[in-house]
């Protein structure tokens, strides 16, 4: 069974905090994605990866870091969290050759910055 | 160029209806159009997919319908089921891209 696994479910911060959020996925896919979920405003990317240490700016990146140091692991970084920020948070991973493959995410996380 | 628009926000149905959700793309080169259902407390999950070869793909109950010329696509639910009540998002890519645009995401509540 395919699996996309989020280091927290729930995660409270304060303003100015640094924040890290883990993914890690066991399906060897080459893609591995970080959206946040708003709503009405659906799912927007905020950085991709197509291979180990490679990233790729997403929609809305600003406020973000990536790092991808393991294929299977792709961590989302907020240097100083703001109360905009506050969000789920998904990951999910793909095989790598373009955007058609099925994306599989994981099951979110819920940050709240007060 | 590259927005995703979807309507409606929220829909309710009854039980044993259609629930019919739409979107609508600007960007020609998109060639590839997945919908993505997300029931609450999980992640979404690829439901449906269609490319522009064809206009109609139909999989048990759920049915997408693509008008390349008026650049739409849209998701039918024939026969709602309680248990599809969910969020629905579809989404679109190019070839010469590495990522999905998503739309704005319906509620779907069908009613017993």
């Amino acid at each position: 069974d395919v699996k996309v696994t989020q280091s927290s479910r729930y995660l409270v911060k304060r303003t100015g905090e640094k924040v890290f959020l883990e993914c890690v996925q066991d399906m060897d896919h080459e893609n591995m994605f970080w959206y946040r979920q708003d709503p009405g405003l659906g799912l927007r990317l905020i950085y991709f990866s197509y291979d180990v240490k490679m990233k790729e700016k997403g929609d809305i990146p600003e406020g973000y870091s990536v790092s991808r140091e393991k294929k299977e692991r792709f961590s989302l970084i907020l240097e100083s969290a703001s109360t905009n920020q506050t969000s789920m948070y998904l990951c999910a991973s793909s095989r790598g050759g373009g955007a058609y493959h099925e994306q599989f995410f994981g099951p979110g996380t819920r940050l709240t910055v007060l | 160029q590259q927005q995703v628009k979807q309507s409606p926000q929220s829909l309710i149905v009854q039980k044993g209806g259609i629930s019919i959700i739409n979107c609508a793309y600007e960007n020609t080169a998109f060639d590839y159009f997945p919908w993505y259902q997300q029931f609450p407390g999980k992640g979404p999950a690829l439901l449906i997919a269609i490319r522009p070869d064809v206009s109609e793909k139909k999989e048990g109950r759920f049915t997408i319908s693509f008008n390349k010329s008026a650049k739409q696509f849209s998701l039918h639910i024939m026969d709602s089921q309680p248990g599809d009540s969910a969020t629905y998002f579809c989404a679109s890519t190019a070839s010469n891209t590495g990522k999905l645009i998503f739309g704005q995401g319906t509620t779907l509540q069908v009613k017993p």
